[in-house]
Protein backbone atom coordinates (compact mmCIF):
# COMPACT_ATOMS: atom_id res chain seq x y z
CA UNK A 1 0.00 0.00 0.00
CA UNK A 2 1.24 3.62 -1.06
CA UNK A 3 2.51 5.94 1.68
CA UNK A 4 1.80 9.74 1.70
CA UNK A 5 2.88 11.29 -0.97
CA UNK A 6 3.70 14.73 -1.82
CA UNK A 7 4.66 16.90 -4.79
CA UNK A 8 6.67 18.55 -6.06
CA UNK A 9 9.69 17.06 -4.37
CA UNK A 10 11.94 20.29 -4.52
CA UNK A 11 10.59 24.11 -5.90
CA UNK A 12 13.00 26.96 -6.06
CA UNK A 13 10.87 29.98 -5.99
CA UNK A 14 11.46 33.85 -5.75
CA UNK A 15 10.47 36.01 -3.05
CA UNK A 16 6.80 37.70 -3.20
CA UNK A 17 5.87 34.69 -5.39
CA UNK A 18 3.27 32.24 -4.67
CA UNK A 19 3.50 28.66 -4.40
CA UNK A 20 1.02 25.31 -4.40
CA UNK A 21 1.96 21.96 -2.43
CA UNK A 22 0.04 18.98 -2.88
CA UNK A 23 -0.36 15.69 -0.55
CA UNK A 24 -2.14 12.53 -1.08
CA UNK A 25 -2.66 11.09 1.96
CA UNK A 26 -2.62 6.85 2.85
CA UNK A 27 -5.49 4.95 1.58
CA UNK A 28 -8.13 5.09 3.89
CA UNK A 29 -7.48 7.83 5.91
CA UNK A 30 -9.06 11.19 6.11
CA UNK A 31 -7.02 13.42 8.47
CA UNK A 32 -3.97 15.37 6.95
CA UNK A 33 -1.99 17.62 8.76
CA UNK A 34 1.14 20.12 7.87
CA UNK A 35 4.14 21.48 9.57
CA UNK A 36 7.27 23.16 8.33
CA UNK A 37 10.94 22.01 9.10
CA UNK A 38 13.18 24.60 9.00
CA UNK A 39 16.92 23.01 8.85
CA UNK A 40 17.85 21.82 12.36
CA UNK A 41 14.56 22.22 14.07
CA UNK A 42 11.82 20.07 14.37
CA UNK A 43 8.67 20.58 12.20
CA UNK A 44 6.14 23.24 13.20
CA UNK A 45 2.48 22.31 12.79
CA UNK A 46 0.84 24.60 10.53
CA UNK A 47 -2.78 22.98 9.69
CA UNK A 48 -4.76 19.85 10.47
CA UNK A 49 -7.51 19.21 7.96
CA UNK A 50 -9.78 16.13 8.51
CA UNK A 51 -13.02 15.38 6.74
CA UNK A 52 -12.57 18.56 4.61
CA UNK A 53 -12.85 20.83 7.78
CA UNK A 54 -9.53 22.38 9.52
CA UNK A 55 -9.40 21.37 12.77
CA UNK A 56 -5.95 23.26 13.35
CA UNK A 57 -4.16 25.88 13.20
CA UNK A 58 -0.69 26.87 14.58
CA UNK A 59 1.14 30.02 14.58
CA UNK A 60 1.80 30.82 10.99
CA UNK A 61 0.90 34.15 8.90
CA UNK A 62 -2.40 34.40 7.17
CA UNK A 63 -0.23 33.91 4.00
CA UNK A 64 -0.48 30.14 4.63
CA UNK A 65 -3.71 28.56 3.44
CA UNK A 66 -4.97 25.02 3.14
CA UNK A 67 -7.61 23.08 2.29
CA UNK A 68 -8.48 18.87 1.93
CA UNK A 69 -10.68 18.01 -1.11
CA UNK A 70 -13.60 15.07 -1.39
CA UNK A 71 -10.54 12.57 -1.79
CA UNK A 72 -8.92 13.51 1.46
CA UNK A 73 -5.58 15.24 -0.62
CA UNK A 74 -4.52 18.39 0.11
CA UNK A 75 -3.02 21.86 -0.77
CA UNK A 76 -1.03 24.13 0.95
CA UNK A 77 -0.59 27.57 -0.14
CA UNK A 78 2.08 29.96 0.84
CA UNK A 79 1.52 33.95 -0.60
CA UNK A 80 3.96 36.32 -0.47
CA UNK A 81 7.11 34.30 -0.24
CA UNK A 82 9.68 35.55 2.17
CA UNK A 83 13.20 34.00 2.27
CA UNK A 84 12.31 32.34 5.89
CA UNK A 85 9.35 30.52 3.91
CA UNK A 86 12.43 27.95 3.10
CA UNK A 87 11.90 24.63 4.70
CA UNK A 88 10.50 21.22 4.15
CA UNK A 89 7.30 21.10 3.79
CA UNK A 90 6.04 18.16 5.78
CA UNK A 91 2.58 16.54 5.06
CA UNK A 92 1.49 13.52 7.52
CA UNK A 93 -1.63 11.75 7.35
CA UNK A 94 -3.65 9.49 9.93
CA UNK A 95 -7.19 7.78 10.53
CA UNK A 96 -8.49 10.40 12.39
CA UNK A 97 -8.20 13.73 14.56
CA UNK A 98 -7.57 13.03 17.75
CA UNK A 99 -7.62 10.21 20.03
CA UNK A 100 -7.44 6.03 18.79
CA UNK A 101 -6.44 6.17 15.07
CA UNK A 102 -4.31 9.18 15.55
CA UNK A 103 -0.92 8.14 14.59
CA UNK A 104 0.53 10.55 11.93
CA UNK A 105 2.61 8.82 8.95
CA UNK A 106 4.95 11.21 6.96
CA UNK A 107 4.95 11.93 3.46
CA UNK A 108 9.28 12.27 2.24
CA UNK A 109 8.37 16.85 2.15
CA UNK A 110 8.59 19.20 -0.68
CA UNK A 111 11.69 21.24 0.00
CA UNK A 112 11.18 24.53 -0.96
CA UNK A 113 14.22 26.92 -1.65
CA UNK A 114 12.92 30.96 -1.46
CA UNK A 115 15.63 33.26 -2.88
CA UNK B 1 5.71 27.80 20.20
CA UNK B 2 7.72 24.94 21.77
CA UNK B 3 6.66 22.72 24.56
CA UNK B 4 8.25 20.06 24.33
CA UNK B 5 11.75 20.57 25.61
CA UNK B 6 14.36 17.34 24.52
CA UNK B 7 17.82 16.64 24.99
CA UNK B 8 20.70 15.98 24.84
CA UNK B 9 20.98 17.32 21.27
CA UNK B 10 23.56 15.07 20.33
CA UNK B 11 24.96 11.76 21.04
CA UNK B 12 27.66 9.30 20.75
CA UNK B 13 26.77 5.78 21.57
CA UNK B 14 29.32 2.70 20.83
CA UNK B 15 27.47 -0.43 19.46
CA UNK B 16 25.60 -2.70 21.29
CA UNK B 17 25.17 0.22 23.72
CA UNK B 18 22.09 1.96 25.18
CA UNK B 19 20.80 5.49 23.54
CA UNK B 20 18.80 7.49 25.83
CA UNK B 21 16.82 10.43 25.04
CA UNK B 22 14.86 12.73 27.00
CA UNK B 23 11.65 14.91 26.94
CA UNK B 24 9.79 16.96 28.96
CA UNK B 25 6.74 18.45 28.66
CA UNK B 26 4.27 21.65 30.14
CA UNK B 27 1.12 21.18 28.80
CA UNK B 28 -1.03 18.86 30.70
CA UNK B 29 -3.39 18.45 28.23
CA UNK B 30 -1.30 16.69 26.00
CA UNK B 31 -2.65 13.02 25.32
CA UNK B 32 -0.44 11.59 23.07
CA UNK B 33 3.42 10.92 22.76
CA UNK B 34 5.06 9.77 20.03
CA UNK B 35 8.75 9.23 18.75
CA UNK B 36 9.84 9.97 15.12
CA UNK B 37 13.09 8.83 13.31
CA UNK B 38 14.40 10.84 10.59
CA UNK B 39 17.32 10.48 8.34
CA UNK B 40 18.49 13.18 6.39
CA UNK B 41 16.65 14.10 3.24
CA UNK B 42 13.54 11.71 4.66
CA UNK B 43 10.73 12.33 6.47
CA UNK B 44 9.76 11.83 9.78
CA UNK B 45 8.81 7.99 10.46
CA UNK B 46 6.93 6.45 13.43
CA UNK B 47 9.01 4.57 15.57
CA UNK B 48 6.92 4.08 19.18
CA UNK B 49 4.48 6.35 20.85
CA UNK B 50 2.63 5.79 24.19
CA UNK B 51 -0.47 7.10 25.80
CA UNK B 52 -0.52 8.53 29.82
CA UNK B 53 -2.63 5.82 31.19
CA UNK B 54 0.55 3.60 30.85
CA UNK B 55 4.22 3.96 32.23
CA UNK B 56 6.17 2.00 29.80
CA UNK B 57 5.67 0.35 26.09
CA UNK B 58 8.27 -1.41 24.53
CA UNK B 59 8.51 -2.02 20.87
CA UNK B 60 11.64 -4.65 20.03
CA UNK B 61 14.97 -2.01 20.94
CA UNK B 62 12.40 1.02 21.51
CA UNK B 63 11.04 1.40 25.14
CA UNK B 64 9.47 4.80 25.72
CA UNK B 65 9.27 5.36 29.38
CA UNK B 66 6.50 7.78 30.71
CA UNK B 67 6.81 9.67 33.85
CA UNK B 68 2.99 11.60 34.27
CA UNK B 69 3.25 13.29 37.82
CA UNK B 70 6.98 14.48 36.49
CA UNK B 71 5.91 15.28 32.83
CA UNK B 72 8.59 13.83 31.25
CA UNK B 73 8.98 10.84 28.85
CA UNK B 74 12.27 8.64 27.14
CA UNK B 75 12.87 6.85 24.41
CA UNK B 76 15.77 3.94 25.04
CA UNK B 77 17.26 1.91 22.50
CA UNK B 78 19.06 -1.27 23.63
CA UNK B 79 21.64 -2.65 21.53
CA UNK B 80 22.05 0.26 19.16
CA UNK B 81 23.21 0.03 15.81
CA UNK B 82 25.35 1.84 13.12
CA UNK B 83 22.07 2.07 11.40
CA UNK B 84 20.12 3.66 14.11
CA UNK B 85 21.92 6.78 13.32
CA UNK B 86 19.84 9.27 12.73
CA UNK B 87 17.51 12.22 14.03
CA UNK B 88 15.01 11.36 16.83
CA UNK B 89 11.77 13.95 17.57
CA UNK B 90 9.92 13.70 20.77
CA UNK B 91 6.31 15.14 20.00
CA UNK B 92 3.11 15.81 22.40
CA UNK B 93 0.02 16.22 20.69
CA UNK B 94 -3.32 17.68 22.21
CA UNK B 95 -5.42 19.60 18.91
CA UNK B 96 -2.08 20.05 17.11
CA UNK B 97 1.57 17.91 17.47
CA UNK B 98 4.25 19.55 19.27
CA UNK B 99 7.95 18.34 18.30
CA UNK B 100 11.02 18.47 20.59
CA UNK B 101 13.94 20.12 18.72
CA UNK B 102 15.67 17.19 17.99
CA UNK B 103 18.41 14.75 19.22
CA UNK B 104 21.04 13.62 16.48
CA UNK B 105 22.24 9.93 17.25
CA UNK B 106 25.46 8.87 16.25
CA UNK B 107 26.55 5.02 16.74
CA UNK B 108 29.50 3.86 16.19
CA UNK B 109 30.64 0.64 15.04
Amino acid sequence: DAGVTQSPTHLIKTRGQQVTLRCSPISGHKSVSWYQQVLGQGPQFIFQYYEKEERGRGNFPDRFSARQFPNYSSELNVNALLLGDSALYLCASSLASGGPGYEQYFGPGTRLTVT
Amino acid sequence: QQQVKQSPQSLIVQKGGISIINCAYENTAFDYFPWYQQFPGKGPALLIAIRPDVSEKKEGRFTISFNKSAKQFSLHIMDSQPGDSATYFCAANNNDMRFGAGTRLTVKP
